[in-house]
């Protein structure tokens, strides 16, 4: 079955500390993997894309890794802002052209305190 | 170059009442897709839609059509309103088959 789980579903950190957030998927074939942002009743916005042969993607203080072999995704946060406090989403993209779709993992929310 | 564009951003309607929402794509972008995000959920891809025709479609009733199009910009409709149909509109643009979604921010409908 094609699913992304995400974890933790929750998480608090304080401001200016760094965290983890982890993706795990078993979806087949693979696209691509991506990590969106998405601010309490907004939009998600994409934060990075990664392909197979990407291991490593970084966008500001947002690095994302990606182990294919393991179907394992991470989104590492430095430096955290209070900015930073929304719902991290984790999305498979599974197969091509026409019969492209997207799975989407829940989420994490992460709160930043000061 | 104009971001993703949803209308209305906020209504509410009542049990049994038919809506429609609206979304303009960015510059460049020839398809657009649609979900639903209940409060504290995911988003549910209800379909997309791509040179005017729905393309792919996911798990939601025929109350829920839509239509696009010649400059791209899309409608959703819903027919019969739910309770359970209240959540966060999103309409995301993209170049047909390609990879980046950009979102809008959403329409937000409440069913009393």
């Amino acid at each position: 079955k094609n699913q992304v789980e995400q974890s933790p579903q929750s998480l608090i950190i304080l401001e200016g500390k760094n965290c983890t957030l982890q993706c795990n998927y078993t979806v087949s074939p693979f696209s691509n993997l991506r990590w969106y942002k998405q601010d309490t009743g907004r939009g998600p916005v994409s934060l990075t894309i990664m392909t197979f042969s990407e291991n490593t993607k970084s966008n500001g203080r947002y690095t994302a890794t990606l182990d294919a072999d393991t179907k394992q995704s991470s989104l590492h946060i430095t430096a955290s802002q209070l900015s930073d406090s929304a719902s991290y989403i984790c999305v498979v993209s599974r197969g091509a052209g026409n019969n492209r779709k997207l799975i989407w993992g829940l989420g994490t929310s992460l709160a930043v305190n000061p | 170059d104009a971001g993703v564009t949803q209308s209305p951003t906020h209504l509410i309607k009542t049990r049994g009442q038919q809506v429609t929402l609206r979304c303009s794509p960015k510059s460049g972008h020839d398809t657009v897709s649609w979900y639903q995000q209940a409060l504290g959920q995911g988003p549910q891809f209800i379909f997309q839609y791509y040179e005017e025709e729905e393309r792919q479609r996911g798990n939601f009733p025929d109350r829920f059509s839509g239509h696009q199009f010649p400059n791209y910009s899309s409608e959703l409709n819903v027919n019969a309103l739910l309770l359970g149909d209240s959540a966060l509109y999103l309409c995301a643009g993209h170049r047909h088959n390609t990879g980046e979604l950009f979102f809008g921010e959403g329409s937000r409908l409440t069913v009393l």
